[in-house]
């Protein structure tokens, strides 16, 4: 069974802080999918990492997948009240037939 | 937009009932999945199908089952309701084979009483 653990659990920071978030797992993963949920909604899919090493941007957002390919970090610059919510990962396998496994989520809190 | 629909939005049943939910597609994807999301847990996979009347269990399938008849439509059935099923509960679609991202519907809150 491939586990991923997402750290921290819980994040409670101030308007223009930085913060970064991790992904780990002992196994390796095909590919790694970062999702962004806010309450009463589905999870939307922010970025899919395919590459070991590969580093993606989105605006203030910036991914990384590990060489190893077995973790992946969220990093945000400057963080906006409208960055708020539950973050979470997901990783592909190369046996899953089609699955992903979720990690249990971060959830960011930005304090104007 | 994925064109992912879920019915019914909420539902309150009490327990021993039969629920069923409904997930349906307008892009005629193959693959499609039913998660639970509960404090703590994060989203925990029940069921998937990889195509028409072909489907398999997740990690927490015990007491839910699935059907699908159609390509645009995934039925998940909890045959008797238990307080223990009170969730929410996600539906997605994976869109490219050759991909693992999903894409995910805008959810179903179950409260069994």
């Amino acid at each position: 069974t491939q586990l991923l653990e997402q750290s921290p659990q819980f994040l409670s920071i101030q308007e223009g802080e930085n913060l970064t978030v991790y992904c780990n797992s002992s196994s390796v993963f095909s590919s790694l999918q970062w999702y962004r949920q806010e309450p009463g909604e589905g999870p939307v899919l922010l970025v899919t990492v395919v590459t070991g090493g590969e580093v993606k941007k989105l605006k203030r957002l910036t991914f990384q997948f590990g060489d190893a390919r077995k973790d992946s970090s969220l990093h945000i610059t400057a963080a906006q009240p409208g960055d708020t919510g539950l973050y979470l990962c997901a990783g592909g396998g190369y046996t899953n037939a089609g699955k992903s496994t979720f990690g249990d989520g971060t959830t960011l809190t930005v304090k104007p | 937009d994925a064109g992912i629909t879920q019915s019914p939005r909420h539902k309150v049943t009490e327990t021993g009932t039969p629920v069923t939910l409904r997930c349906h597609q307008t892009e005629n994807h193959r693959y499609m999945y039913w998660y639970r999301q509960d404090p703590g847990h994060g989203l925990r996979l029940i069921h998937y199908s990889y195509g028409v009347k072909d489907t398999d269990k997740g990690e927490v399938s015990d007491g839910y089952s699935v059907s699908r008849s159609k390509t645009e439509d995934f039925l998940l059935t909890l045959e008797s309701a238990t307080s223990s099923q009170t969730s929410v509960y996600f539906c997605a679609i994976k869109t490219s084979p050759s991909t693992d991202t999903q894409y995910f519907g805008p959810g179903t809150r179950l409260t069994v009483l």
